[in-house]
Formats: C-alpha cells, structure tokens, sequence
C-alpha cells in the first residue's frame, strides 16, 4: 500500500523568505508527527498531531516554526523567516494508535537548504 | 527527558564477521524500536520489542530487549557488505501515542 508521502523532495529558498512542507500521513493512521535530521544533530522531534490538534508541539524551535493538520490527515510544516541553520532535512512520520505500539513509519523527508 | 545512547557510533566490520550494537535508555519505557537508514535515504523499521525479553529475527539482525537493564542490542551475525548502513534506536514513554526518542545511530561500514 501508499507509505507516507511529503512534498516537496528538495527545496532551496533564500534566507527570509517563507517555506511549507507537506506531508500525506498513510491512510488511516491517526498520528502525525515530524522531526528534522541535521548533520551532527541527529534526529530532533518537532510536533506531533492526534487528529488535527497538536498534544506536543514542544520541539518546535521557535516561533517561526508552525504547523497544521487538516481532516486528520495532510499536514503542513511552515517556517517563516527561514534562517540558514533551519537547513535540514524534515521529514513526516505517521502511526496507526489502534495497536499495542507506536511504530513510526516515516515518509521520505523534504531536503531544505537555506542559502 | 528520555535519553538513548548507542554504542558505537561508527562500526566498521570485514564481512563474516559479528558485532553488538548496544542501546541503553533511561527510563522504564517497555517498547523499543530499530530503524535503518541509507545514506540519502528515509528511516526504515526493522525491529519493535515490546516486552522484557522479546527477541526478533530478521536475516543477519537479531534484536532484544532487557527492560530490567534498560538495554537493547542489535546483534550481527556474519555481515555482509549490504548491511552497510546507519541504524538507529528508538524509545518511547510507554504509550500508544507520542514522539520517539532516538540514539544517535550508529553508522555501520561492512566491508570485503
């Protein structure tokens, strides 16, 4: 079946400008979370989503961070103001909050480079 | 917070050969999940361990759980050059619901 999917793959902005990710959990799956990988960062926890509210948005690393979820499924990460050490690589996860556990099945991640 | 340290964080093995990569966290979370990732590549699931005890198989990785010490390994056996990769372990607070809390990873080179 269809995994998670985010748009775009790569995106280039210049510094200042506004940036949105999108994400298309897999279909059924409650939760949404996203998490951002840099170099020497490892994995960072950004936001998760149960439905279309957010319980923990408590990595967000500032305010120019936000995101929504609409229909509880597509979500869209924004970042306003992009900075330079905003580059990463975000990527989308989704679970499915029916079973015993909270395997993350992640979806294919947006490269940002900040110039 | 929940913390997850693995070790090492940089393997390089000659393939036929067996190595452990351990993972140790610090709370008394129940569930423990392994993830692989090639370079320029998404994370991929491999192992959820949900109880003290739990072993799972899967070719050349086999991975368990010891809830009492916190500690999860994922054992090679006999690598082979397609084992090459970056693998990561994962905890959670014990709910249906919730962020994962990763490790490091461990980058993993199996060469000829």
């Amino acid at each position: 079946g269809a995994g998670v999917s985010q748009s775009p793959s790569n995106k280039v902005t210049e510094k200042g400008k506004d940036v949105e990710l999108r994400c298309d959990p897999i279909s059924g799956h409650t939760a949404l979370y996203w998490y951002r990988q840099s170099l020497g960062q490892g994995l960072e926890f950004l936001i998760y989503f149960q439905g279309n509210s957010a319980p923990d948005k408590s990595g967000l690393p500032s305010d120019r961070f936000s995101a929504e979820r609409t229909g509880g499924s597509v979500s869209t990460l924004t970042i306003q103001r992009t900075q330079q050490e905003d580059s990463a690589v975000y990527l989308c996860a989704s679970s499915f909050t029916g079973y015993r556990d909270n395997e993350q099945f992640f979806g294919p991640g947006t490269r940002l480079t900040v110039l | 917070e929940l913390k997850v340290e693995q070790n090492p964080l940089f393997l390089s093995m000659q393939e036929g050969k067996n190595y452990t990569i351990y993972c140790n966290y610090s709370t008394t979370s129940d569930r423990l999940y392994w993830y692989r990732q090639d370079p320029g590549k998404s994370l991929e699931s491999l192992f959820v361990l949900l109880s003290n005890g739990a072993v799972k198989q899967e070719g050349r990785l086999m991975a368990s759980l010891d809830t009492k010490a916190r500690l999860s390994t994922l054992h090679i056996t006999a690598a082979v050059h397609d084992l090459s990769a970056t693998y990561f372990c994962a905890a959670d607070r014990g709910s249906t619901l919730g962020r994962l809390y990763f490790g490091r990873g461990t980058q993993l080179t199996v060469w000829p």
